[in-house]
C-alpha cells in the first residue's frame, strides 16, 4: 500500500512554461516533505523541501505548495527549461517519531521533459 | 568535491554466487544508507547505519546484509542473489537521521543476476 503516490508516470512541457508535478499522501502523520530529482545514470539530488507547519516554501524557480487538508503537495517549476528533464520524486517522513519512522517513504517519480 | 561513491557502476553475478557493492563518502557524515530501486519503483530502503548502529529494515530478507569497517565505508553483501535482486542499489549519507538532513546519493550500481 503506497503511502505517497505520484499518479502521472510522465508529464511534458514546453520550455518556458510552467510545470506542475503532484503527488498525494495517506499518512496523516507525516510532517516533512521532499522533493528530489534524479537524472539517467546519476542518484538523486535534493531539491526542495517543505514542513508541515508551512503551505509554501520557494527557492528560485521552483516553488513547493502543500495542502494538509488534501493531503496533497505539488512542485512548480517556473519557467521550465530543458535542463529541468529528469524524473522527479517526491518523498515524506515522519520527523518527530521516537522510534524509527524517521525514514523517508517515496513515490514512484514522475518523467518531466521539458521541450525546446 | 565532497561526494559519495559506489563502485562498481554495473556488477554481474550468477544465481547464487555471492556479491559485494562498495560505496564510500568524503563527507563524513554519521548516517550511510542502501535502497534498492527496481524498474519503475520507488527507492526502497533496506538498512541504515547511524555511525557503527544498525538498523534493519523488517522486510529486508536475511540475504541482504550490510558493514561499516569505518566513518567513509559501507559494504551491501547479497549472500546468494536471486534474479529477483536485479535492481539498482543507491547509496546515500546524511549528517544525521533526522529527514531535515538531506541524503546526498551516490550514482548507484546496477545489478545483474544470471
Amino acid at each position: 500500500d503506497q503511502q505517497v503516490k505520484q499518479n502521472s508516470p510522465s508529464l511534458s512541457v514546453q520550455e518556458g512554461r510552467i510545470s506542475i508535478l503532484n503527488c498525494d499522501y495517506t499518512n496523516s502523520m507525516f510532517d516533512y516533505f521532499l522533493w528530489y530529482k534524479k537524472y539517467p545514470a546519476e542518484g538523486p539530488t535534493f531539491l526542495i523541501s517543505i514542513s508541515s507547519i508551512k503551505d509554501k516554501n520557494e527557492d528560485g524557480r521552483f516553488t513547493v505548495f502543500l495542502n494538509k487538508s488534501a493531503k496533497h503537495l505539488s512542485l512548480h517549476i517556473v519557467p521550465s527549461q530543458p535542463g529541468d528533464s529528469a524524473v522527479y520524486f517526491c518523498a515524506a517522513s515522519e520527523t518527530f517519531d521516537a522510534g524509527n519512522n524517521r525514514k523517508l517513504i517515496w513515490g514512484l517519480g514522475t518523467s518531466l521533459a521539458v521541450n525546446p | 568535491d565532497a561526494m559519495v561513491i559506489q563502485n562498481p557502476r554495473y556488477q554481474v553475478t550468477q544465481f547464487g554466487k555471492p556479491v559485494t557493492l562498495s560505496c564510500s563518502q568524503t563527507l563524513n557524515h554519521n548516517v550511510m544508507y542502501w535502497y534498492q530501486q527496481k524498474s519503475s519503483q520507488a527507492p526502497k530502503l533496506l538498512f541504515h547505519y547511524y555511525d557503527k548502529d544498525f538498523n534493519n529494515e523488517a522486510d529486508t530478507p536475511d540475504n541482504f546484509q550490510s558493514r561499516r569497517p569505518n566513518t567513509s565505508f559501507c559494504f551491501l553483501d547479497i549472500r546468494s542473489p536471486g534474479l529477483g535482486d536485479a535492481a539498482m542499489y543507491l547509496c546515500a549519507t546524511s549528517r544525521d537521521i533526522n529527514p531535515y538532513n538531506e541524503q546526498f546519493f551516490g550514482p548507484g550500481t546496477r545489478l545483474t543476476v544470471l
